[in-house]
């Protein structure tokens, strides 16, 4: 079966532009969840949706930063204008069942960098 | 606000040898308690996933225990592997949520 797919893998552009990130979950998986990690903050969530709802958008750190479930198989992390200090990784994850014991599975993650 | 906390930051061991990595969480009103494994430039792997009503679980050489009256969780590593050389990371589920708060990990080095 095939996990969680971003893409891309490694984003390099310049500040002030607009960054989309992609996300494809599990099939079937009904939770989706984007995390920023850095060395100074390691792993932080972003935001997460179920059953493509937006539940807790706390930890998006500012207006610059907008995400969209448009369907089960599909979403978007976008930020705009991108500043340098959004550098980082930014992971996509996905899990079965709304508050359950299952456990989240990862996509390998979209470096970025802004220049 | 939940805050986890993993000790040590690195640690480094002989293969062969047997291991514990420590995480420590300050509310105990969590859902589960998971473990993941995260490789250089790639995402986090499940390792283990502790309700909160069970104490410990177990898989191959790994073993996770969970005592959330002190907030403390360990994950015990046997006969370590070369191949066991990843950052071991922690998160706890809040209850009523599905949000995962980590620590910041454990870089393990097993040397051969």
């Amino acid at each position: 079966d095939a996990g969680v797919i971003q893409s891309p893998r490694h984003e390099v552009t310049e500040m002030g532009q607009e960054v989309t990130l992609r996300c494809k979950p599990i099939s079937g998986h009904n939770s989706l969840f984007w995390y920023r990690q850095t060395m100074m903050r390691g792993l932080e969530l972003l935001i997460y949706f179920n059953n493509n709802v937006p539940i807790d958008d706390s930890g998006m750190p500012e207006d610059r930063f907008s995400a969209k479930m448009p369907n089960a198989s599909f979403s978007t992390l976008k930020i705009q204008p991108s500043e340098p200090r959004d550098s980082a990784v930014y992971f996509c994850a996905s899990s079965f069942g709304t508050i359950s014991n299952q456990p989240q599975h990862f996509g390998d993650g979209t470096r970025l960098s802004i220049l | 606000k939940q805050e986890v906390t993993q000790i040590p930051a690195a640690l480094s061991v002989p293969e062969g040898e047997n291991l514990v990595l420590n995480c420590s969480f300050t509310d105990s009103a969590i859902y589960n308690l998971q473990w993941f494994r995260q490789d250089p430039g790639k995402g986090l792997t499940s390792l283990l996933l502790i309700q909160s009503s069970q104490r410990e679980q177990t898989s191959g050489r790994l073993n996770a225990s969970l005592d959330k009256s002190s907030g403390r969780s360990t994950l015990y590593i046997a006969a370590s592997q070369p191949g066991d050389s990843a950052t071991y990371l922690c998160a706890v589920m809040e209850g009523g949520s599905e949000k995962l708060v980590f620590g910041k990990g454990t870089k393990l080095t097993v040397n051969p």
